[in-house]
């Protein structure tokens, strides 16, 4: 079955840059995604990438794929403290509207 | 566009009531879910909504049903609450394929006594 893994949590400082990483199992996989999600509030689609890509950039956001290794990473250049949120990986397989999230990556971003 | 809405924001309920979380999207979007968030446990899916007038079962239906109300609407209801079912509950509805990608609602933070 399919399983999506991320580390649990990551602490940087300000403009250092934040890498997020995330693996996942199944190889059906054909959309990947990251949201955010702030205290208290809903998660928020941040991008996704196709599985044939593997790289898409979004101003500061860079997302790396590893088709091979199941791998996938985000990168935040420049991380503000308005950064430090829980990051979600998220999975879609062909034909199905259904996803499959990660636990979540909380980043604390200080100052 | 108000996205998707839940209401209400938070509810306290006594072990044994029972309650209806409502959910609306505005953005003619087919497909519809409810998760809940429990510490350490990530989103888990309880049941979810292809079109209007289909539901299906998610990883952790029990306890639970719902409601496609018409397209905009979707309705979860725990008939007898458990303190078990204490948790952060979010509303999403998708896009249609192949992206699906999904927009959430802002939660509802339920706790049974």
């Amino acid at each position: 079955g399919e399983d999506v893994e991320q580390s649990l949590f990551l602490s940087v400082r300000e403009g250092d840059s934040s890498v997020i990483n995330c693996t996942y199992t199944d190889s059906s996989s054909t959309y990947l995604y990251w949201y955010k999600q702030e205290p208290g509030a809903g998660l928020q689609l941040l991008t996704y990438i196709f599985s044939n890509m593997d790289m898409k950039q979004d101003q500061r956001l860079t997302v790396l794929l590893n088709k091979k290794d199941k791998h996938l990473s985000l990168r935040i250049a420049d991380t503000q403290t308005g950064d430090s949120a829980i990051y979600f990986c998220a999975e879609s397989i062909s034909g199905y509207s259904t996803l499959t999230f990660g636990k979540g990556t909380m980043l604390l971003v200080s100052p | 566009n108000a996205g998707v809405t839940q209401t209400p924001k938070f509810q306290v309920l006594k072990t044994g009531q029972s309650m209806t979380l409502q959910c609306a999207q505005d953005m003619n979007h087919n497909s519809m879910y409810w998760y809940r968030q429990d510490p350490g446990m990530g989103l888990r899916l309880i049941y979810y909504s292809a079109s209007e007038g289909t539901t299906d079962k998610g990883e952790v239906p029990n306890g639970y049903n719902v409601s496609r109300l018409n397209k905009r609407e979707f309705s979860l209801r725990l008939e007898s609450a458990a303190p078990s079912q204490t948790s952060v509950y979010f509303c999403a509805s998708s896009a249609e394929g192949p992206t699906y990608e999904q927009y959430f609602g802002p939660g509802t933070r339920l706790t049974v006594t």
